[in-house]
């Protein structure tokens, strides 16, 4: 059974930082990996998707990679500003199932 | 592209009725559609998967009876709570995906349900 874990489970700091959430999955038989940002009482708004042969994908501000082998993935954010706040998701996409397994989430408060 | 909504963004009932929420997808055929349930501070759980004109698969541990999902167009589902009650809080979300769109889901705004 596929599990993802996210680590920090929270994580503060201060404007301008740079930062790095991680993403680890058990089963590296994955389609794709994709991280999620989610404002509270709110639905998911999609950031990055990496597929499996990818290593990783840039956005703006953030950069996603992969490491499948190691069933890794982490999301880096330069710059931070405070509407970056927010709960980031990963999720994996399991080959064949067309399902999506997620993390608990990492609750990112940045200070101003 | 891609745009999936719900309806209601939220909805307060009484214990004891049924509750519909709809998800549609605006601008694709969705011939899969996925049902969530998040609870505070916690993470998005399966509950069921829907396939157009077919019965929805249910993840373990989901009542079939009280959650029923009815998928019976190319753009609309909906997730029916039965006999709500307080413990069926929750934020319910959907997402889809279509001949299309294969490779990932797209979601929807999210309904709010508060059981009193």
């Amino acid at each position: 059974k596929q599990e993802v874990t996210q680590i920090p489970a929270a994580l503060s700091v201060p404007e301008g930082e740079n930062l790095v959430l991680n993403c680890s999955f058990t089963d590296s038989a994955i389609y794709n990996l994709q991280w999620f940002r989610q404002d509270p009482g709110k639905g998911l708004t999609s950031l990055l998707l990496i597929q499996s042969s990818q290593r990783e994908q840039t956005s703006g501000r953030l950069n996603a990679s992969l490491d499948k082998s190691s069933g890794r993935s982490t999301l880096y954010i330069a710059a931070s500003q405070p509407g970056d706040s927010a709960t980031y998701l990963c999720a994996v996409y399991i080959q064949g199932a067309q399902k999506l397994v997620f993390g608990q989430g990492t609750r990112l408060t940045i200070n101003p | 592209g891609a745009v999936v909504s719900q309806h209601p963004s939220w909805v307060i009932c009484k214990s004891g009725t049924s509750v519909k929420i709809e998800c549609r997808s605006l601008d694709f055929q969705a011939t899969t559609m996925f049902w969530y349930r998040q609870f505070p501070k916690q993470s998005l759980m399966l509950m069921a998967t829907s396939n157009e004109g077919s019965k929805a698969t249910y993840e373990q541990g989901v009542e079939k009876d009280k959650f029923l999902i009815n998928h019976a167009s190319l753009t609309l589902s909906t997730l029916t709570v039965t006999s709500a009650h307080p413990e069926d809080s929750s934020f319910y979300i959907c997402s889809a995906t279509g001949t299309l769109v294969t490779d990932t889901q797209y979601f929807g705004p999210g309904t709010r349900l508060t059981v009193l």
